[in-house]
């Protein structure tokens, strides 16, 4: 059965800081990996997916997230974070040998004080 | 483009009693998923449609949980009877066929059940 881990439920960094939000996975097949954020009262919104590739992935908002395959690994990462990315992060993976069936981690807050 | 529409945005019932989610999701997506959200989890796939046929319902609870998506656009998720651990944020979210199951997902802004 396919699983995500984010192992951090609460990440706290300071305005201008790197960031690191932590995701492991384990899929039998080739994984397709996606982090999602929701903000307050509103839905989950795409910020980026690895394919195939590159194993960094660039997406919205400064966000990118390196694939490492040895390790089952998909951390999202920010060189300079902003209050502004205070939100609730989400790791998903889909199997493709598995009719695409998503599993979504439980979930990181991310805080970001100034 | 409009996003995933859903409603109610809220519902409280007791429970035993019966529930119904809408969801029209955004125009031209084959795909179309019921997530629900516990609070403090992740979103858990209750069911996956692709036009009207179901890809994935192994995690639906089908003594008490059903959905259809008759003309292959718009979505009903049912609850019938609902119990107290049903509480919890049912999210839709579509996707376009296109690129098949690498494709992102959009959801919208779910339906909070609370069951008492």
């Amino acid at each position: 059965a396919q699983s995500v881990a984010q192992p951090e439920d609460q990440v706290n960094v300071a305005e201008g800081n790197p960031l690191t939000v932590k995701c492991t996975y384990s899929v039998s097949g080739n994984p397709y990996l996606f982090w999602y954020v929701q903000y307050p009262n509103r839905g989950l919104q795409f910020l980026l997916k690895y394919i195939t590739g590159d194993n960094l992935v660039k997406g919205s908002y400064g966000f990118e997230a390196e694939f490492n395959k040895s390790q089952t690994s998909f951390h999202l990462k920010k060189p300079s974070a902003l209050v502004s990315d205070s939100a609730l992060y989400f790791c998903a993976v889909r199997d493709r040998a598995n009719a695409g069936k998503s599993t979504f981690g439980d979930g990181t807050t991310l805080t970001v004080k100034p | 483009e409009a996003g995933v529409a859903q409603s109610p945005r809220y519902k409280i019932i007791e429970k035993r009693q019966s529930v119904a989610f809408w969801c029209n999701p955004i125009s031209g997506h084959a795909t179309l998923y019921w997530y629900q959200q516990i609070l403090g989890q992740g979103p858990k796939l209750l069911i996956q449609f692709q036009n009207n046929g179901v890809v994935d319902d192994s995690q639906l609870p089908k003594d008490r949980f059903s959905a259809e998506r008759l003309k292959g656009v718009d979505s009903t998720l049912k609850i019938q009877p609902a119990k107290l651990e049903d509480s919890a944020v049912y999210l839709c979210a579509s996707s376009p066929l296109g690129q098949g199951v690498n494709n992102e997902q959009f959801f919208g802004p779910g339906t909070r059940l609370t069951v008492l």
